[in-house]
């Protein structure tokens, strides 16, 4: 089946650690969306993708890297430099050139 | 970034009832998108409009483009328990470009009472 995959769906740190979120999809997609939502708020977008090796900044970027190496995968790795990194993140694809995008069932990330 | 006024927040409604909610922007879009999402899933989209004016449905879900490209509205017909969620609003900015990230409304909480 065809789809988008986060993991872990829950995931723990410490203060102060960096932390890498996985995403991988199957659609053939090229342009790949990593987005942060808090609670009882839409969706804000961190980093995004068209193409392998390339990627740009959203408006919510500070605090986060990504890369793409692949053109199925674009991890997010949120490091210690982001305030407030406790949230529900949110990965998606869509294909290039289509505003049409599909999300994955979310990573919730606690720092404790 | 640019911001979505999704309204309402949250909804109340007997089985049955129909629904509508909206979104508003003062800035222009060329592309308006609807999802759901369920606790502690990711958002799934219902309906996709891409030219002002246009009108379309999905089951009981109906979604209209307003003509001046800054709404849209959602329309659910005859509630059921399965609708129960939150509603969003996306919207893809007018910049002539390919496609960027999404702006995205606070979303209308459904709650359905039996």
């Amino acid at each position: 089946d065809g789809g988008i995959t986060q993991s872990p769906k829950y995931l723990f740190r410490k203060e102060g650690q960096n932390v890498t979120l996985s995403c991988e999809q199957n659609l053939n997609h090229d342009a790949m969306y990593w987005y942060r939502q808090d609670p009882g708020q839409g969706l804000r977008l961190i980093y995004y993708s068209q193409i392998v090796n390339d990627f740009q900044k959203g408006d919510i970027a500070e605090g986060y890297s990504v890369s793409r190496e692949k053109k199925e995968s674009f991890p997010l790795t949120v490091t210690s430099a982001q305030k407030n990194p406790t949230a529900f993140y949110l990965c998606a694809s869509s294909i290039a050139g289509y505003n049409e995008q599909f999300f994955g069932p979310g990573t919730r990330l606690t720092v404790l | 970034g640019q911001q979505l006024n999704q309204s309402p927040q949250s909804m109340f409604i007997q089985e049955g009832e129909d629904v509508s909610m909206n979104c508003t922007s003062s800035s222009i879009f060329n592309t308006w998108l609807w999802y759901k999402q369920d606790p502690g899933e990711g958002p799934v989209l219902l309906i996709a409009l891409y030219k002002a004016g246009e009108l379309t449905s999905n089951g009981r879900l109906t979604a209209q483009f307003g003509i001046t490209r800054k709404d849209s509205f959602l329309n659910i017909s005859a509630s059921i328990p399965s609708d129960v969620g939150i509603y969003f609003c996306a919207g893809q900015l007018y910049s002539g470009g390919g496609a960027d990230g999404l702006t995205f409304g606070k979303g209308t909480h459904l709650i359905i009472q039996p």
